[in-house]
């Protein structure tokens, strides 16, 4: 069956190293998507891809970035963590770019402490 | 400012009983809402989307309204189960031409705990 993953699932760094949470999805989406998710916020986009080499910068994409040279994934690098970033992170997929009620599959989350 | 609120934020039900979560938005132009539910320790899942000519639409146990009017949205739980204890979330998207991922509001969410 098609599906979403992350990995790790958990992780734990320290205030200044680089990180890498990677999101990988079976379904041949075109669009992929990355969140983090805080108490007391809704989820709230950090970057988005339409396609192999396009990346794009969501609501809160300071201190992050990701590159998109397949289609299958999308990783997420933080360049100098810091404690602020501390949080679960969702990578989500969908099949259409515009409009439309298209939905969007999530991974099961990564849950990452920055010490 | 394009905001999404759910009320109320937690809720505590016995096995069996109804209960209704409540969604609230500014955003404009309207799209479409969407309900997921959130497990513990799990991504999002669909459970239903509302566009503005619906004004119901049922899923199992599971019964979403919308008043476009009012800008407001309800999911309904009809004799709930211990399995329906999750987050349940509210998205709401905005109606723009050039098609982005910043179209979509998240609201924070609704802790419904069902207990034995």
């Amino acid at each position: 069956d098609a599906e979403i993953t992350q990995s790790p699932r958990h992780k734990i760094t320290e205030t200044g190293r680089q990180v890498t949470l990677a999101c990988h999805q079976t379904w041949n989406h075109n669009n992929m998507f990355w969140y983090r998710q805080d108490l007391g916020h809704g989820l709230r986009l950090i970057h988005y891809s339409y396609g192999v080499q396009d990346t794009n910068k969501g609501e809160v994409s300071d201190g992050y970035s990701v590159s998109r040279s397949n289609t299958e994934d999308l990783p997420l690098t933080l360049e100098s963590a810091a404690s602020s970033q501390t949080s679960v992170y969702f990578c989500a997929s969908s099949p259409f770019r515009s409009g439309g009620s298209n939905e969007q599959f999530f991974g099961p989350g990564t849950r990452l402490t920055v010490l | 400012k394009n905001q999404v609120e759910q009320s109320p934020q937690s809720l505590i039900i016995l096995e069996g009983k109804n209960c209704t979560l409540q969604c609230n938005y500014t955003v404009s132009p309207f799209s479409n809402l969407r309900w997921y539910k959130q497990d513990t320790g799990r991504g999002p899942v669909s459970l239903t989307i509302m566009t503005f000519s619906e004004n119901t639409k049922s899923n199992g146990r599971y019964t979403a309204t919308l008043d476009a009017d009012t800008k407001q949205s309800s999911l309904h739980i009809t004799a709930s189960q211990l399995s329906d204890s999750a987050s349940y979330i509210c998205v709401v998207r905005r109606e723009i031409s050039s098609g982005s991922a910043r179209q979509l509001t998240f609201g924070s969410g609704t802790q419904l705990t069902v207990l034995p």
